[in-house]
């Protein structure tokens, strides 16, 4: 198993210019989640989806727009890139209702807006 | 609104000594709380998780507790090792949301 994984692995971003992040896992999860991390904010959540054709709007969704495209990949996409949206982006997932409720995380996307 | 807090210095000790990290929360009843460890340049992976009515859950060198009356959850390396070295993040829950809330993580700095 591959686990979560995300494509790409760095991208650096002109203002304006839009962009989709890929995210795919192979553990028949059914939950998946996009967060932000920046230095001194720790991990914010932008959209989830609970579950396949369901999407929802977490702390920070403004500039971003997500596509539940099956049950293992979950995309994020940013129209019009801003500076301000220049982090690393996670990916995650869960099977609910398991033991443990343990997220599995992708390796990251280090995007850069200039 | 909800908060968390996580001690932002980091924590230095020596090789062998226990490591004790802190997760103060607020505004926030949640029905679990997990402990991640994240590594430059990775994701954060899964540690540990504990339910509001377990007092201690234990792995290995690694320990958990959880106050709910004083909303705060202590997380213990014992002999600790430069291996154990990295950032961990506490992430407390409400039971039927499965979405944690992250605190902003406690950097671990294991000296040989």
């Amino acid at each position: 198993n591959a686990g979560v994984t995300q494509t790409p692995k760095f991208q650096v971003l002109k203002t304006g210019q839009s962009m989709t992040l890929q995210c795919a896992q192979d553990m028949n999860h059914n939950s998946m989640y996009w967060y932000r991390q920046d230095p001194g904010m720790g991990l914010r959540l932008i959209y989830y989806s609970a579950s396949e054709g369901t999407t929802d709007k977490g702390e920070v969704p403004n500039g971003y727009n997500v596509s539940r495209l099956n049950k293992r990949e979950f995309s994020l996409r940013l129209e019009s890139a801003a500076p301000s949206q220049t982090s690393v982006y996670f990916c995650a997932s869960i099977f609910r209702d398991s033991s443990y409720n343990e997220q599995f995380f992708g390796p990251g996307t280090r995007l850069t807006v200039l | 609104s909800q908060k968390i807090e996580q001690n932002s210095e980091a924590l230095n000790i020596q090789e062998g000594k226990t490591a004790t990290l802190t997760c103060n929360y607020t505004n926030y009843s949640p029905a679990y709380l997990q402990w991640y460890r994240q590594d430059p340049g990775r994701g954060p992976v899964f540690l540990l998780l504990i339910r509001e009515n377990e007092k201690e859950k234990r792995k290995e060198r690694l320990k958990v507790t959880f106050d709910t009356t004083l909303k705060q959850s202590l997380f213990h390396i014992t002999a600790s090792q430069p291996a154990d070295s990295a950032t961990y993040l506490c992430a407390p829950s409400s039971g039927g949301s499965y979405i944690p809330t992250f605190g902003r993580g406690t950097s671990l700095i294991v000296h040989p």
